[in-house]
């Protein structure tokens, strides 16, 4: 089976930086993604992280360590438009499908 | 960029009725596209896996009669809940691949599903 494990809540400030941490316990590993999902609505993709190491997109990075079952998402020049939950997902090939699986989701809130 | 529609958005429906939820890939072929629920404050889970041509199927747990699922062409799947109960109501977001990627998947703006 797999394991996916975020925390469930955050809060920071706006204009800070904050790290959203996931680990992950999976058989056919075949990727991470991070998505943000506002309430109500579906997740929109932020990141896809397969080797080790940091891929940088504009105010969002995600990293991931393999041998670790850990990836995180760091934020920065946090705006009050992030106030979102961002799921972790980890995409497996065991049914041949590349089916996500998706941890709880952390709920960020920025505050002024 | 690769756009998922739903249809509808909104739905409620009595007891007993079925619901049909259609999923549409607007500007790209999906072999592949997933169904998810999604209830309040929790994560999606995976109901079932459409393929085109093929048998969806279905997660551990998820009655296949219940969730009638077709994926009758490369651009279309529908997912139509039977006997409708209000244990079902719900946020049903589905998500289709590009059948020319490995590993993105592009999520339709979802259903909120009511049942009285």
């Amino acid at each position: 089976g797999q394991n996916i494990d975020q925390p469930t809540e955050m809060t920071a400030t706006e204009g800070a930086i904050v790290q959203i941490n996931c680990t992950y316990q999976t058989s056919g590993f075949n990727g991470l993604f991070w998505y943000q999902q506002h309430a109500g609505e579906a997740p929109t993709f932020l990141s896809y992280n397969v080797l080790d190491g940091l891929e940088e997109k504009g105010r969002f990075s995600s990293f991931l360590s393999r041998s670790k079952g850990y990836s995180y998402l760091l934020l920065k020049e946090l705006q009050m438009k992030d106030s979102a939950s961002y799921l972790c997902a980890v995409s497996s090939s065991g049914a041949g499908s590349y089916q996500l699986t998706f941890g709880k989701g952390t709920k960020l809130s920025v505050i002024p | 960029g690769a756009v998922v529609s739903q249809h509808p958005s909104r739905v409620i429906c009595k007891s007993g009725t079925s619901v049909k939820i259609e999923c549409r890939s607007l500007d790209f072929q999906a072999t592949t596209m997933f169904w998810y629920r999604q209830f309040p404050k929790k994560s999606l889970m995976l109901m079932a896996t459409s393929n085109e041509g093929s048998k969806a199927t279905y997660e551990q747990g998820v009655e296949k009669d219940k969730f009638l699922i077709n994926h009758a062409s490369l651009t279309l799947s529908t997912l139509t809940v039977t006997s409708a109960h209000p244990e079902d109501s719900s946020f049903y977001i589905c998500s289709a691949r590009d059948r020319r990627q490995h590993y993105e998947q592009y999520f339709g703006p979802g259903t909120r599903l009511t049942v009285t």
